[in-house]
């Protein structure tokens, strides 16, 4: 079965300091990735995707993550962070060609004016 | 319409009662899902519909669970004799269909529910 860890449940930052959520799934086929994020008081929306190609895909709001196969990793960054930046981030996979999204427990970011 | 609508957006209720939950989904998207998203957890799959059918029912918990798209539009969640363990965000999210875009979800609001 497919699972999606992400190992920091909660982040402090401070205004424009560097940003790397980690994510990890597990799962041996050809997978989609996903990080959605939920501003508060909003609903979940879609950050960025990888379906294949380069393995470093943008996303908005200048937030970029990078697919390592071999680690089965796909890993958030951002170089430097603002205030409104501050939500909660969903790291997300699904088996190529299946609907069922299976998501992580999630980070929350708190960035620090 | 513009995105996911989820009514209602709070829903109180007591142990025992049965409770609907309804989702309008972006207009054109065949594909719609539920999605429960408990205190500190990540949204968790329920069910997912392409058109009038469920095609996967596997994630509803168990028999008081149902849900519903008659017309392939607008879908409606289902709980009989709700418990406290129901309490939760429930999440709509429609696409446009599966293959590649099975995982651009667009995602409603949430209906929260609180079962006392």
């Amino acid at each position: 079965a497919q699972s999606v860890s992400q190992h920091n449940h909660h982040v402090i930052l401070s205004e424009a300091a560097s940003l790397e959520l980690g994510c990890n799934y597990s799962y041996g086929g050809t997978v989609n990735l996903f990080w959605y994020v939920q501003y508060p008081g909003q609903h979940l929306q879609l950050l960025l995707k990888y379906f294949s190609g380069d393995p470093l895909v943008k996303g908005i709001k200048g937030f970029e993550a990078e697919f390592i196969k071999s680690k089965f990793s796909f890993n958030l960054r951002k170089p430097s962070v603002q205030w409104s930046d501050t939500a909660e981030y969903f790291c997300a996979v699904n088996a190529r060609s299946s609907y069922k999204l299976i998501f992580g427990s999630g980070t929350r970011l708190l960035v620090r004016p | 319409g513009a995105g996911v609508s989820q009514t209602p957006s709070n829903k109180v209720t007591e142990k025992g009662k049965y409770v609907e939950l309804r989702c309008d989904p972006i207009s054109g998207h065949t594909a719609l899902y539920w999605y429960r998203q408990s205190l500190g957890q990540g949204p968790e799959f329920l069910i997912y519909f392409q058109g009038t059918g469920a095609a996967d029912d596997s994630g509803l918990p168990n028999d008081r669970f149902f849900a519903v798209r008659p017309e392939g539009s607008v879908s409606t969640l289902k709980i009989q004799r709700t418990e406290r363990g129901d309490s939760a965000v429930y999440l709509c999210a429609s696409s446009l269909g599966g293959g590649t875009g099975a995982g651009e979800l667009f995602f409603g609001e949430g209906s929260r529910l609180t079962v006392l």
